[in-house]
């Protein structure tokens, strides 16, 4: 079956544009991640849906960070007024129980994000 | 808090040599522990993950790792290398939670080449 996709896979802005970047999760999957990899180092954690609902958003890094999933199935990563500091790596994982820890999270290929 | 160290952020071994990927954790909960496996420009990919049950978890492509809490220890291995295991390596701990996000907190990562 079709794993997790993520559109675009590159994507160059303008400082100070602003992008959305797509994630498809896995058909049924309750959970959605995003995670931030920075050139070298490994990702890190953004937000949390289960379903519709953002349960957590504490990695958010500003304001200028937006996410969303209306129906709880793909979900949007805005970023407003890019920076330069916001080129990275942006990877959306799924998976399909809500919680727990327990559950294998799948993850897509990823967005690259350069801004310049 | 919970935290993950990877000694070393590039490995070398030649074809057919034991492949050793180190890797510590500080977690004030028993942890879940996982390796993922990142080729270039694709996503992660789950090698094994150890969650309180034996102590010596197989994994796919004949990795395996250990969990030594004496050590706080989840290093990874595999006997003989193959030219295909080149890629970046992440450790990650996550912990169990009924009521939020089980979010992934990733190593740094170390990159293992393989020499002919």
């Amino acid at each position: 079956g079709a794993g997790v996709s993520q559109s675009p896979r590159y994507k160059v802005a303008k400082r100070g544009q602003d992008v959305a970047l797509r994630c498809d999760p896995i058909s049924g999957h309750v959970s959605l991640f995003w995670y931030q990899q920075a050139l070298g180092q490994g990702p890190e954690f953004l937000t949390y849906f289960q379903n519709e609902a953002q349960l957590d958003k504490s990695g958010l890094p500003s304001d200028r960070f937006f996410a969303e999933r209306p129906e709880g199935s793909v979900s949007t990563l805005k970023i407003q007024r890019t920076q330069q500091e916001d080129s990275a790596v942006y990877l959306c994982a799924s998976s399909s129980l809500g919680g727990g820890g327990l559950e294998t999270q799948y993850f897509g290929p990823g967005t690259r994000l350069l801004v310049l | 808090a919970q935290s993950v160290t990877q000694l070393g952020s590039h490995v070398s071994v030649s074809e057919g040599a034991l492949v050793l990927l180190r890797c510590n954790y500080s977690s004030s909960v028993p942890p879940y522990l996982f390796w993922y496996v990142q080729y270039p420009n694709q996503g992660l990919q789950l090698l094994l993950k150890y969650t309180s049950a034996a102590t010596l978890v197989k994994g796919i492509n004949g990795f395996e790792a250990e969990f030594k809490k004496s050590e706080t220890s989840f290093h990874l291995t595999k006997p003989s290398a193959h030219m295909s295991d080149a890629a970046e390596y992440f450790c990650a701990v996550s912990f169990r939670s009924y009521s939020s996000a089980s979010k992934i907190i990733f190593g740094s990562g170390t990159r293992l080449s393989i020499r002919p």
